[in-house]
């Protein structure tokens, strides 16, 4: 199973951009990568999800490169509601009754600060 | 109109005691989850099912007994409640259609055991 490694917290100011790397090094070639926020006392919510190079949405870009080993989320000019802790997550879809163990990692704190 | 919610949202008993937390889910995916998020913030999987069917059963006690009496209800219920048991229990439920890992979670449920 991927295990995923990122900074336990990132602090920045408002109107500026953040970028939080996520490494996975164990990645599989089936493997997607998601990242989720989670805002305090509610559940997470996905934000995006690639699988190589760019993917962008209107919350967030994700850069992965070629040998997918990390991935970095981009968040553009954050404000002080993108306080939340971001999860990068690792896994394979796969259905059919096969069991898939999809794992949270530890996730990166960001503080925005005005 | 809230797509994933779970009831109760604040559960607080003694050791010893059972207890049930529902979730329903109102988008017409076919899996569901229940989640555990301790004090540090981990959040692990417990359970999946796809259609009612169980899918991940992780290494949970047998205390803990899923049941999914239909695809838009998957309902926990714990047995002899221990005070590891405390933390926020958090559901969620992904569409056929998309990724697994595309998540849409609920507000959580936090059990609190005395």
């Amino acid at each position: 199973l991927a295990k995923t490694t990122q900074p336990i917290s990132m602090d920045s100011y408002e109107g500026q951009e953040v970028n939080i790397t996520c490494s996975h090094n164990n990645i599989a070639t089936n493997d997607y990568i998601t990242w989720y926020q989670q805002f305090p006392s509610q559940g997470p919510r996905f934000i995006i999800q690639g699988y190589k190079t760019k993917v962008t949405n209107e919350v967030a870009s994700l850069f992965i490169p070629a040998d997918r080993k990390s991935s970095t989320l981009s968040l553009p000019r954050v404000s002080l509601s993108d306080t939340a802790v971001y999860y990068c997550l690792v896994g394979d879809a796969n259905y059919g009754g096969a069991t898939n163990k999809l794992i949270f990692g530890t996730g990166t704190l960001l503080a925005v600060q005005p | 109109d809230t797509a994933v919610s779970q009831t109760p949202k604040y559960l607080v008993t003694q050791m010893g005691n059972d207890k049930s937390i529902k979730c329903e889910q109102n988008l017409g995916h076919d899996t569901m989850y229940w989640y555990k998020q301790d004090s540090k913030k981990f959040l692990k999987i417990m359970f999946s099912y796809n259609n009612k069917e169980l899918i991940i059963n992780e290494t949970v006690p047998n205390r803990f007994s899923p049941k999914s009496p239909d695809k838009a209800h998957l309902n926990l219920h714990i047995n002899s409640l221990e005070l590891g048991d405390s933390a926020v229990y958090f559901c969620a439920s992904s569409p056929p259609e998309g990724r697994q890992e595309t998540q849409y979670f609920g507000p959580g449920t936090r059990l609190l055991v005395l």
